[in-house]
């Protein structure tokens, strides 16, 4: 069981806005800890979408955003398309500044 | 450009040590933490630990702590990360990342390949 809590899954039809949730606790998001957002395509290594709750590394589309309130965090994703089909995770610290990760959220497009 | 190449696939059997390299280029190997993530075949990322490059100071994920070490060659810009006492639970591929700026809540912003490892008996 993940310390972060995100749903199983995701839809969307193209040109739809979806978002995806992130819950923690007080122990990590609501202890003021950074969260991360990556996307990972099947048989790759992740990539950073969102970094520090709402910035986008240089790249990224706008279409993706980040927020951050309290013991949660949540990714947007506008305008959607085909080819943002693909596992989300998100990440943030503890206490013990050791990482937590999300269990994963897969956006299936329609 | 940043690269991180790590090594290759490795079968181990059940009670054996396997050590992941993880060799970076394009960046200053000190200014950047490494990180260290696994992902069992299906399941979601799971965190390991990260090493701070210029001091050698770590930290391992609970679940880890006594089984995993993490280590570093300054001058081949070169991380390691050894786990001990494999058992199947263990059979995952393991990346090692970048610590996008100097701070321990810190994102990954480039990843190596990774490195399957399979315990199997």
């Amino acid at each position: 069981q993940s310390v972060l809590t995100q749903p199983p899954s995701v839809s969307g039809a193209p040109g739809q806005r979806v978002t995806i949730s992130c819950t923690g606790s007080i122990s990590n998001i609501g202890a003021g800890y950074d969260v991360h957002w990556y996307q990972q395509l099947p048989g790759t290594a992740p990539k950073l979408l969102i970094y520090g709750n709402s910035n986008r590394p240089s790249g990224v589309p706008d279409r993706f955003s980040g927020s951050k309130s309290g013991t949660s965090a949540s990714l947007a994703i506008t305008g959607l398309q085909a080819e943002d089909e693909a596992d989300y995770y998100c990440q943030s610290y503890d206490s013990t500044l050791s990482g937590v990760f999300g269990g994963g959220t897969k956006l299936t497009v329609l | 450009h940043v690269q991180l190449v790590q090594s290759g696939a490795e079968v181990k059997k059940p009670g054996a040590s396997v050590r992941v390299s993880c060799k970076t280029s394009g960046y200053t190997f000190s200014d950047y933490y490494m990180l260290w993530v696994r992902q069992s075949p299906g399941q979601g990322l799971e965190w390991v630990g990260w090493i701070n490059p210029r001091s050698g100071d770590t930290n391992y994920a609970q679940k880890f702590q006594g089984r995993v070490t993490m280590t570093r060659d300054t001058s081949s810009r070169t991380g390691y990360m050894e786990v001990r006492r494999l058992t199947s639970d263990d059979t995952a591929v393991y990346y090692c990342s970048r610590g996008a700026h100097w701070y321990t809540g810190t994102s990954s912003d480039y990843w190596g390949q990774g490195t399957l490892v399979s315990v199997s008996s």
